[in-house]
C-alpha cells in the first residue's frame, strides 16, 4: 500500500521553542492531508485539514497561530508548533488523502506518528 | 452528538478464542464509509477492514469481520482465533458523504487484551 512518512518520530524540545513536523506522501500525490493530536489513551482528534495551495482549515478550539501548517507541495505538508509548552506534549499523526484506485478501501493513509515532548 | 461510540473501554479475550468491538454511529448521511483501525503501542494507525454503506454484504478481510446492521447504525469489528498480536487499541471511524477527503470521525477506542 501507499507509504506516509514523519519526521521526526521523537522530538524532545524545551518550553518556548518551536518544532517542525513534516509528513510526506512517498509514493503518491496527496491534495488532502490531515493533522491529528492523540493524548495517551484517548482518541484521535482532528486538528486540521490541509489542501495543497491553500491555507488549512483548522477545526474548532485549534490556534491556527499556534498550530501553523503549510501544505506547500503535493507530497508535504508541515505542522509547526510555535513557542510550544508542555500542554502541548502529545502524538501528532498525519494522514493523506489516497488516490482512488479500484479495488482499495483505503481513502486515508497513515503517518507512523510523532511523539513531542516539551520540557 | 458523537459521531462514532465504541461504549467497551477495554477488553479482554483468550487466545484463540473470537471477540466483538462494538461501534456504533450516527450519520444522515446515505452515502458513508466506516472503517477499523488497530493501533499497537508503537502509536501507528494500521487499517483493517472498510464497509460502504451501499454494501450489501458484511466485509471481511482474513480473520476480521465486519458486523454491519445499518437499520442499529452498528459495525461491530468480530476477531476470530485471536492471536496475542491482537492485543492493541481498536478505533472505529467514519467518513460521511462519498468524496474521499472529507475527514474521519474516530470513536474513543477500545484496548484489546489477548490473553495466554
Amino acid at each position: 500500500g501507499a507509504v506516509v512518512s514523519q519526521h521526526p518520530s521523537w522530538v524532545i524540545c524545551k518550553s518556548g521553542t518551536s518544532v517542525k513536523i513534516e509528513c510526506r506522501s512517498l509514493d503518491f500525490q496527496a491534495t488532502t492531508m490531515f493533522w491529528y493530536r492523540q493524548f495517551p489513551k484517548q482518541s484521535l482528534m482532528l486538528m486540521a485539514t490541509s489542501n495543497e495551495g491553500s491555507k488549512a482549515t483548522y477545526e474548532q478550539g485549534v490556534e491556527k497561530d499556534k498550530f501553523l501548517i503549510n501544505h506547500a507541495s503535493l507530497t508535504l505538508s508541515t505542522l509547526t508548533v510555535t513557542s510550544a509548552h508542555p500542554e502541548d506534549s502529545s502524538f501528532y499523526i498525519c494522514s493523506a488523502r489516497a488516490p482512488r484506485l479500484a479495488g482499495v478501501a483505503e481513502t486515508q493513509y497513515f503517518g507512523p506518528g510523532t511523539r513531542l515532548l516539551v520540557l | 452528538a458523537q459521531k462514532i461510540t465504541q461504549t467497551q473501554p477495554g477488553m479482554f479475550v483468550q487466545e484463540k478464542e473470537a471477540v466483538t468491538l462494538d461501534c456504533t454511529y450516527d450519520t444522515s448521511d446515505q452515502s458513508y464509509g466506516l472503517f477499523w483501525y488497530k493501533q499497537p503501542s508503537s502509536g501507528e494507525m494500521i487499517f483493517l477492514i472498510y464497509q460502504g454503506s451501499y454494501d450489501e454484504q458484511n466485509a471481511t478481510e482474513g480473520r476480521y469481520s465486519l458486523n454491519f446492521q445499518k437499520a442499529r447504525k452498528s459495525a461491530n469489528l468480530v476477531i476470530s482465533a485471536s492471536q496475542l498480536g491482537d492485543s492493541a487499541m481498536y478505533f472505529c471511524a467514519m467518513r460521511e458523504g462519498r468524496n474521499t477527503g472529507n475527514q474521519f470521525y474516530f470513536g474513543t477506542g477500545t484496548s484489546l487484551t489477548v490473553i495466554p
